[in-house]
């Protein structure tokens, strides 16, 4: 059975603190891995799909790194804002094309 | 707003019955892929289409069903509903048959089996 596993379940940090998740995945039959930020009452938003080993990923204060050979992957928050406060997915893809979630790293940043 | 529309938003019907749920993707986007988020489990892969064939299944019940038509909007079918049924389905769209890619998600319905 595939499993992903993200830690902690659930955060809280003040504004401005650098926070950062992990998302643990099988490290075999990887095919891609995404991240994903999903706030309360909307739907998913894509923030990052990486593919290869020791890729690196940013956008804005956000920042990725993946990990396949021992099967993790780590998102990074620089100096966190309130409206950072979401749920924070990673997405596990096999080779043949199907997707595991993780149960997510829940975010609260405090003003 | 992702550019994926989702209908309906909401839907609220008995045990037993049949329900469709629409998708439609982004424009130029040939992938959909059907997601369910039930209050127990976390979001749960259901299948992928391309260009209107089956690419990849997940943990989707013998009793749903779905489909990508020509114009590439897609519908999934839940058949002999039950109460656990009850979820959030998303939709999501990406341009390419593979998904090593970005997938934009809809707004979701949400459906309540009483």
């Amino acid at each position: 059975i595939l499993n992903v596993e993200q830690s902690p379940q659930s955060l809280h940090v003040q504004e401005g603190d650098s926070t950062n998740f992990t998302c643990s995945f099988p490290s075999s039959n990887f095919y891609a891995l995404h991240w994903y930020r999903w706030e309360t009452a909307k739907s998913p938003e894509a923030l990052f799909v990486m593919t290869l080993n020791g890729d690196e990923k940013k956008k804005g204060r956000i920042s990725a790194t993946l990990n396949t050979k021992e099967g993790y992957s780590y998102l990074y928050i620089k100096g966190s804002q309130p409206e950072d406060s979401a749920t924070y997915l990673c997405a596990f893809e096999t080779g043949g094309f199907k997707t595991i979630f993780g149960a997510g790293t829940r975010l609260f940043v405090k003003a | 707003d992702s550019g994926v529309t989702q209908t309906p938003k909401h839907l609220i019907t008995a045990t037993g019955q049949r329900v469709t749920l629409r998708c439609s993707p982004r424009s130029g986007d040939l992938s959909v892929y059907w997601y369910q988020q039930s209050l127990d489990q976390g979001l749960q892969f259901l299948i992928h289409y391309y260009n209107g064939e089956e690419r990849a299944k997940g943990n989707i019940l013998e009793r749903f069903s779905a489909q990508q038509f020509p114009d590439l909007h897609s519908e999934l079918n839940l058949s002999s509903l039950e109460l656990g049924d009850s979820a959030l389905y998303f939709c999501a769209s990406s341009v390419q048959e593979i998904s090593r890619e970005t997938q934009y998600f809809g707004p979701g319905t949400r459906l309540l089996v009483l």
